[in-house]
């Protein structure tokens, strides 16, 4: 059984600090990895895709990485700000395109300024 | 539409009532995810539908939920005889087929359920 888990669970910096997020799985056979926000109260917006295939996925200020072999994945987020507070979830999808995800439980980021 | 969209966005009811949550996935999605939020436990994974098919509903947690796909749309997640620790938010995801499938999940805002 896939299980996940997230480290820190819970994160506070002042804003302009990069900070990097810690994800890892128990199995390797994973289709890919997916990175949420998820604001308080509101659903999960998608941040970063990365198939099994690739290595990381870059977009704006958020890097992502996965070492499929060791079962981790990171989260690099740069030169933070308050906006970016929110809860951060990562996700692996097992063995199909249309597997179902399997979370870890969340790093609750708070940026102050 | 131009988002996954469900219904209601808040829902409060009665123990022992039955409740009807509704997801519109993104059109042309055929892969259709029902997760539920309850506090402390983190995501948890309940159904998948392929079309109208539910190829995977091993998370249901017990008889009292049920759900249905029609015309390769829109589902319905029922849960009758609702207990106070059905209470949780309850979050829909579709996800695109074909050549344009890389596995990509969206999800909704999610219907809150507060059973009394």
């Amino acid at each position: 059984k896939q299980e996940v888990t997230q480290i820190p669970a819970a994160l506070s910096v002042p804003e302009g600090e990069n900070l990097v997020l810690n994800c890892s799985f128990t199995d390797s056979a994973i289709y890919n990895l997916q990175w949420f926000r998820q604001d308080p109260g509101k659903g999960l917006t998608s941040l970063l895709l990365i198939q099994s295939s690739q290595r990381e996925q870059t977009s704006g200020r958020l890097n992502a990485s996965l070492d499929k072999s060791s079962g981790r994945s990171t989260l690099y987020i740069a030169a933070s700000q308050p906006g970016d507070s929110a809860t951060y979830l990562c996700a692996v999808k097992g063995g199909t395109s249309y597997g179902k995800l399997t979370f870890g439980q969340g790093t609750i980021l708070t940026v102050h300024p | 539409g131009a988002g996954v969209s469900q219904s209601p966005s808040n829902k409060v009811t009665e123990k022992g009532k039955d409740v009807e949550l509704r997801c519109d996935p993104i059109s042309g999605h055929t892969a259709l995810y029902w997760y539920r939020q309850s506090l402390g436990q983190g995501l948890e994974f309940l159904i998948y539908f392929q079309g109208n098919s539910a190829p995977d509903k091993s998370g249901l947690p017990s008889d009292r939920f049920s759900a249905e796909r029609t015309g390769g749309s829109v589902s319905t997640l029922t849960i009758q005889r609702t207990q106070q620790e059905d209470s949780a938010v309850y979050l829909c995801a579709s996800s695109p087929t074909g050549t344009a499938n890389t596995g990509e999940l969206f999800f909704g805002e999610g219907s809150r359920l507060t059973v009394l």
